[in-house]
């Protein structure tokens, strides 16, 4: 059973629009909601991550919006650039299970100069 | 730092060959993983590593078996390698006593089986 759903599995944006991906959680106790970049031939690594006692975190063009009674969050990326082109993952997990992080299954975006 | 460093970088295997993938980390973390990535499947864990001594099974742990030979390194090995075991495999690691529950990922080792 897949713990974390995200879509789109892709995703084209011209450069300077908006790139919205989505995820969502079935598990309750999930209180660590972090996002993942990945670039080709690259491990991932922690873009911008959020815990439920907010709605929003921002940090520059990359904001997290967390709508905990729908058990789901998004990520945004504000005037896309060619440079953000990469996979990206989101993932949840319990923080008492020792680091224990379940992913989405990730979205290619591509951003168009 | 070098952070999590993973060898080989590439690795072809016959069917029934055995292999070991090898990870080390120099940030002092307790927990260490293992994650295959295949298209379209994201990262699966297969092994994880609380701390030095202790290993669990992930996710997709059948196939596969591992050593945390000391707090710095945690190794990954095939005893039969198949064809389903080709993947790209991450190791990361972690130290969740401490203030961010990040995991730091390595480079990546890309396995072929044929």
């Amino acid at each position: 059973q897949q713990q974390v759903k995200q879509s789109p599995q892709s995703l084209i944006v011209q450069k300077g629009g908006i790139s919205i991906i989505n995820c969502a959680y079935e598990n309750t106790a999930f209180d660590y909601f972090p996002w993942y970049q990945q670039f080709p031939g690259k491990g991932p690594a922690l873009l911008i991550a959020i815990r439920p006692d907010v709605s929003e975190k921002k940090e520059g063009r990359f904001t997290i919006s967390f709508n905990k009674s729908a058990k789901q969050f998004s990520l945004h990326i504000m005037d896309s650039q060619p440079g953000d082109s990469a996979t990206y993952f989101c993932a949840a997990m319990k923080s008492s299970t020792l680091g224990r992080l379940y992913f989405g299954r990730g979205t290619q975006l591509t951003v168009w100069p | 730092n070098a952070g999590v460093t993973q060898t080989p970088k590439f690795q072809v295997l016959k069917t029934g060959q055995s292999m070991t993938l090898q990870c080390a980390q120099d940030m002092n973390h307790n927990s260490m993983y293992w994650y295959r990535q295949d298209p379209g499947m994201g990262l699966r864990l297969i092994y994880y590593s609380a701390s030095e001594g202790t290993t669990d099974k992930g996710e997709v742990p059948n196939g596969y078996n591992v050593s945390r030979l000391n707090k710095r390194e945690f190794s990954l090995r095939l005893e039969s390698a198949a064809p389903s075991q080709t993947s790209v495999y991450f190791c990361a690691s972690s130290d969740p006593s401490g203030s961010t529950d990040t995991q730091y990922f390595g480079p990546g080792t890309r396995l072929t089986v044929l």
